[in-house]
């Protein structure tokens, strides 16, 4: 099966820095790269996602990378607000299939600090 | 317009007591899974079903069994608890357009 690494497993910034978290992946098929954000005592939503026909996507602060070539991807958050304080999953998967199985990192416990 | 729902939400056993979990989604979704979370480990994936009536084994299926019992429902049966289950657990479904997975609140099992 695929194997994903994601890292920092924990970041701490200052309120208004840049958060970055990166992912890598080990299965060259798999073309789909979600990244869902879960609050405390909350389940994992999904903030942004990728497909491997694009190169880069961004929504207002946030915004992810993807380098198929190298098999990594990676989260950007700028102007951090405290309530971007959460648990951030990396995951991978093949677009298109039926099935729709994710393969999800370890996580990052991102902490803004007013 | 509910989403996934799941219960109980928290649960304590006693090692070899059974326990059903139960998921139910409003959403019209085909696929639905079951993940466990656990400190460190990330979400992994323990069974999942594609569509009614079928139902695959994912990365931990050990000691589980699942029930999709219609479109709405997929149901985790934990027949012999172990203190190794003790774990969060959550069921999510998939929008086959967007391939979005849209989860549940989670259930937290506690395994004495």
């Amino acid at each position: 099966g695929e194997n994903v690494e994601q890292h920092p497993s924990t970041l701490s910034v200052q309120e208004g820095d840049s958060a970055v978290i990166k992912c890598t992946y080990s299965d060259s098929a798999s073309n789909y790269f979600p990244w869902y954000k879960q609050e405390l005592g909350k389940g994992p939503q999904l903030i942004i996602d990728i497909r491997s026909n694009v190169g880069e996507k961004k929504d207002q602060r946030i915004a992810v990378t993807l380098n198929k070539t190298a098999k990594h991807f990676s989260l950007h958050i700028t102007e951090t607000q405290p309530e971007d304080s959460a648990v951030y999953f990396c995951a991978v998967g093949p677009s298109g299939s039926t099935l729709g199985r994710l393969y999800f990192g370890r996580g990052t416990q991102l902490t803004v600090w007013p | 317009n509910a989403g996934v729902t799941q219960t109980p939400k928290f649960q304590v056993l006693k090692t070899g007591q059974s326990m059903t979990l139960q998921c139910a989604q409003d959403m019209n979704h085909n696929s639905m899974y079951w993940y466990r979370q656990d400190p460190g480990m990330g979400l992994r994936l323990i069974y999942y079903s594609a569509s009614e009536g079928t139902t695959d084994k994912g990365e931990v299926p050990n000691g589980y069994n699942v029930s999709r019992l219609n479109k709405r429902e997929f149901s985790l049966r934990l027949e012999s608890a172990a203190p190794s289950q003790t774990s969060v657990y959550f069921c999510a479904s998939r929008d086959r357009g967007t391939e979005t997975q849209y989860f549940g609140p989670g259930t937290r099992l506690l395994v004495l």
